[in-house]
């Protein structure tokens, strides 16, 4: 299958600084690209939709200005958390799909970060 | 937003056995997927079930889907201790671009 590369795969913060957390496409293209959040021994949430060239696309609940997404690229998009706080600490999951295929298709995911605020 | 449930929320059986999981959803769907976590990584695709299918067999995995009730069961037959994580369906969104994940269900094999 194809390869979602998520980097860091873990990092420890003081509060108030600012965490950036990559995710790349290696080996195909994605338009699109899924930010999920997940505590433990819980489900993932969906936080964000990342569209190449475009704003993303957040859901409900999920404060944009802390939580921005970047996709400057086909390959590749961030998310940085701004003035991190401890109730940030989690586990976060990055997603992609292929240009062109639909939700009907498998999706492909980064092996996560696990950030921890202190 | 979660998409549903699955039961049960932890799984603990041996080598050899099978191990059922369900899974419930709330809204139509044109397909449902199982997805795989170890603990602490990604999730590995596993399956994917269309609306228009009852059945779909991988390897040991067995999927059945019940559209009527809204439900999935994953079945994995001859479990080994490296089928050892959590296991997650999950459905599109009502806007039909991002997979929700149920609650998961946690199997426990042990040798």
């Amino acid at each position: 299958g194809a390869v979602v590369s998520q980097h860091p795969s873990w990092v420890i913060c003081k509060s108030g600084t600012s965490v950036k957390i990559e995710c790349r496409s290696l080996d195909f293209q994605a338009t699109t690209m899924f930010w999920y959040r997940q505590f433990p021994k819980q489900s993932l949430m969906l936080m964000a939709t990342s569209n190449e060239g475009s704003k993303a696309t957040y859901e409900q609940g999920v404060e944009k200005d802390k939580f921005l997404i970047n996709h400057a690229s086909l390959t590749l998009s961030t998310l940085t958390v701004t003035s991190a706080h401890p109730e940030d600490s989690s586990f976060y999951i990055c997603s992609a799909r292929e240009t062109g295929s639909l939700i009907n298709t498998e999706a492909f995911f980064g092996q996560g970060t696990r950030l921890t605020v202190v | 937003s979660q998409q549903g449930e699955e039961d049960p929320q932890a799984l603990s059986i041996q080598e050899g056995e099978n191990a059922t999981m369900n899974c419930s959803y709330k809204t139509s769907i044109n397909n449902l997927q199982w997805y795989r976590q170890n603990s602490g990584r990604g999730l590995v695709h596993l399956i994917l079930i269309r609306s228009n299918e009852r059945e779909k067999h991988s390897g040991r995995l067995r999927v059945t889907l019940d559209t009527s009730k809204k439900s999935s069961s994953l079945l994995i037959t001859a479990s080994r201790a490296a089928d050892t994580a959590s296991y997650f369906c999950a459905t599109a969104n009502q806007a039909g671009t991002a997979l929700i994940f149920g609650k998961g269900t946690t199997l426990s094999v042990s040798s």
